[in-house]
């Protein structure tokens, strides 16, 4: 099976501009959920996103904002970049229903701002 | 607020000796606790978990600990080898079973490992 994957691996982008992340999760994994790492604050919940409906959601602004489609892969958007906003960002997917927690990470985005 | 706390930034052993990693939560509602090990350049991966129900689970040379009461838990790694040098996050979550909105996982910041040959 294939694992959880993330485009593009690296992204550099200006102050003001916007981007938009992808992320495609394992096969038969509905549930997708984003995470922003940076050196210091470890690894914060954005969001998760379950049959096309955002289910649950971190404490960022409303300039983080994502969307699932019906072939459960997911996109994040981050509009007006800050510089702030420089971290990798990490989707996960796992397997609904099934007992334990266990998330599925792709290799991440590393966005820098310039 | 940090709700999932490991406080050592870096921990550094000898191959061959054992490793612990600590782990501290504020949550009570927290139920089930995940370790993921992250290399750079990688995605976290999961390496074992503990539901609330038990204080020990052990996985090969990974055993978690867990102890309710003091809103603690520890990873012990025995022998450490030089693979094992990454970054571990601790993790927690209000429900071992997936599904509703008590999904999400809070981490820590993560504690670097060094193995030393």
């Amino acid at each position: 099976k294939a694992g959880v994957t993330q485009t593009p691996r690296y992204l550099i982008k200006t102050r003001g501009q916007q981007v938009t992340l992808s992320c495609s999760p394992i096969s038969g994994h509905r549930s997708v959920s984003w995470y922003q790492q940076t050196p210091g604050q470890g690894l914060q919940f954005l969001f998760e996103y379950f049959s096309e409906t955002q289910r649950n959601k971190g404490n960022f602004p409303g300039r983080f904002s994502g969307r699932q489609f019906s072939n459960s892969r997911s996109e994040m958007n981050v509009s007006t970049l800050e510089l702030g906003d420089s971290a990798l960002y990490l989707c996960a997917s796992r397997h609904e229903g099934a007992s334990g927690n266990e998330q599925f990470f792709g290799p991440g985005t590393r966005l820098t701002v310039l | 607020d940090q709700q999932v706390k490991q406080n050592s930034p870096s921990l550094s052993v000898q191959e061959g000796r054992i490793s612990i990693l600590n782990c501290d939560y504020t949550n009570s509602m927290f139920d089930y606790f995940l370790w993921y090990k992250k290399y750079p350049a990688e995605g976290p991966t999961f390496l074992i978990s503990i539901s609330s129900i038990k204080d020990k689970n052990e996985d090969g040379r990974f055993t978690v600990f867990l102890n309710k009461s003091a809103k603690h838990l520890s990873l012990h790694i025995v022998p450490s080898q030089p693979g094992d040098s990454a970054v571990y996050f601790c993790a927690a979550s209000e429900s071992e079973y997936s599904g509703g909105s008590n999904y999400k996982l809070t981490f820590g910041k993560g504690t670097l490992l060094t193995v030393n040959p």
